[in-house]
């Protein structure tokens, strides 16, 4: 099956410690995305990729990383330097039209 | 730059009822219109499309045609069921970009 999967569902992070989310997808799709979802808030861009070994940041970059090393696999980084990191997040691969993985949650204990 | 405003919810109806969710845009050329559906504690899903003016997009009952003149790209649907409530997002992506710019979302509750 095709698709673009997000691991883990549930992450619990202490404050100042770094933390990696995982997205991988499989529809041969050059560009993904991050998107954080805060209620009420709709989903804000955080970084996107249109090429391996490319990226660029989004309206909400600060704080987090990325990297883009496999066309598969775009995986996010949520630093000790953003400051409020519990949040819904959200991959997504495709051109013209997004797919979605199922988003982690996270959240800072 | 690009935006969607859509209505704000929730929105509480009953089963049978008329819905329509409000979309209206802010964008340079001609972008694609998109409704995406939000199932809870899952990530988003296509509902239906449009990609130029008067083209009206249709999914599972759901409708939406692009309104160039007002901007709109108004979410309808004849008669819910309560296993369409969900958070449905407007978005668009610009003329020659693959990005998306959602609106806020609007919950819709269906009640039996």
């Amino acid at each position: 099956d095709g698709g673009i999967t997000q691991s883990p569902k549930y992450l619990f992070r202490k404050e100042g410690q770094n933390v990696t989310l995982s997205c991988e997808q499989n529809l041969n799709h050059d560009a993904m995305y991050w998107y954080r979802q805060d209620p009420g808030q709709g989903l804000r861009l955080i970084y996107y990729s249109q090429i391996v070994n490319d990226f660029q940041k989004g309206d909400i970059a600060e704080g987090y990383s990325v990297s883009r090393e496999k066309k598969e696999s775009f995986p996010l980084t949520v630093t000790s330097a953003q400051k409020n990191p519990t949040a819904f997040y959200l991959c997504a691969s495709g051109g013209f039209e997004a797919f979605f993985g199922q988003g982690t949650r996270l959240t800072v204990v | 730059g690009d935006s969607v405003t859509q209505m704000e919810g929730p929105v509480t109806l009953s089963e049978e009822a008329f819905l329509t969710i409000n979309c209206t845009y802010t964008a340079t050329g001609y972008p694609s219109l998109f409704w995406y559906v939000q199932y809870p504690g899952e990530g988003l899903q296509l509902l239906l499309k449009a990609t130029k003016a008067d083209d009206k997009g249709s999914n599972k009952g759901f409708e939406a045609t692009y309104r160039k003149e007002t901007t709109s790209f108004h979410l309808e649907k004849g008669s819910v069921q309560v296993s369409d409530s969900a958070v449905y997002f407007c978005a668009l992506e610009g003329a020659g970009s693959y990005q998306l710019t959602f609106g806020k979302g609007t919950k819709l509750s269906v009640i039996p």
